[in-house]
């Protein structure tokens, strides 16, 4: 079992829908939980990032974690094309490496 | 906020010959840098750890004669694909972290990659 698994997709979706991505993971020591963006041919850009269970908004954007089900989630409101991108959820646990999970390939269609 | 320079952001290199990929910390002191590998439309694959000073920390599978990692200082990280193959080519990320930051959002920026074609 992967340490962090996450639905490559693609998802296509309309724009100004509301944008729901998941990511699920099987060590319950991972303490922090973080949502990445990346572009085509960059690097990631770090998104969300949040230490407990529960929601964290910034913007358009939400954090949902839940430490009981060991499962996380991206929501996006009123999605643009701009947001088209590769999302990609990372697990981490004190001073150790990242998890990342396989990306989510997004696409907001005008 | 954080950022970390990565170049070149291209290369392209005959087969056999080394490249050299340089990861920078602009505006803080990076303890440890990550060495990524990306594949077209897959996940990021960590290659290997490295903390200023120190020999670096090499994933399972990833060959340490191939990829030389140096992080001779706090602010520059360095990958050299030696004797470089086809199969080399890649899209090769690095990610910086910097001690006594406080918050962990502060670490872990990504430097924008460079892509390797070797032929």
């Amino acid at each position: 079992q992967k340490e962090v698994e996450q639905d490559p997709g693609p998802l296509s979706v309309p724009e100004g829908a509301i944008v729901s991505l998941n990511c699920t993971y099987s060590n319950s020591a991972f303490q922090y939980f973080m949502w990445y963006r990346q572009y085509s041919r960059k690097g990631p850009e770090l998104l969300m990032y949040t230490y407990s269970s529960g929601n964290k908004e910034d913007g358009r954007f939400t954090a949902q974690v839940d430490k009981s089900s060991k499962y996380i989630s991206l929501f996006i409101r009123d999605s643009q094309p701009s947001d088209s991108a590769t999302y990609l959820c990372a697990i981490g646990q004190g001073a150790q490496k990242l998890v990342f999970g396989q990306g989510t390939r997004l696409t907001i269609n005008p | 906020g954080a950022v970390v320079s990565q170049h070149p952001s291209r290369v392209i290199c005959k087969s056999g010959t080394s490249v050299k990929i340089e990861c920078r910390s602009l505006d803080f002191q990076a303890t440890t840098m990550f060495w990524y590998r990306q594949f077209p439309k897959k996940s990021l694959m960590l290659m290997a750890t490295s903390n200023e000073g120190s020999k670096a920390t090499y994933e399972q599978g990833v060959e340490k004669d191939k990829f030389l990692i140096n992080h001779a200082s706090l602010t520059l990280s360095t990958l050299t694909v030696t004797s470089a193959h086809p199969e080399d080519s890649s899209f090769y990320i690095c990610s910086a972290r910097g001690g006594g930051q406080g918050t962990v959002n502060a670490g872990y920026t990504f430097g924008s990659g460079t892509r390797l074609t070797v032929v």
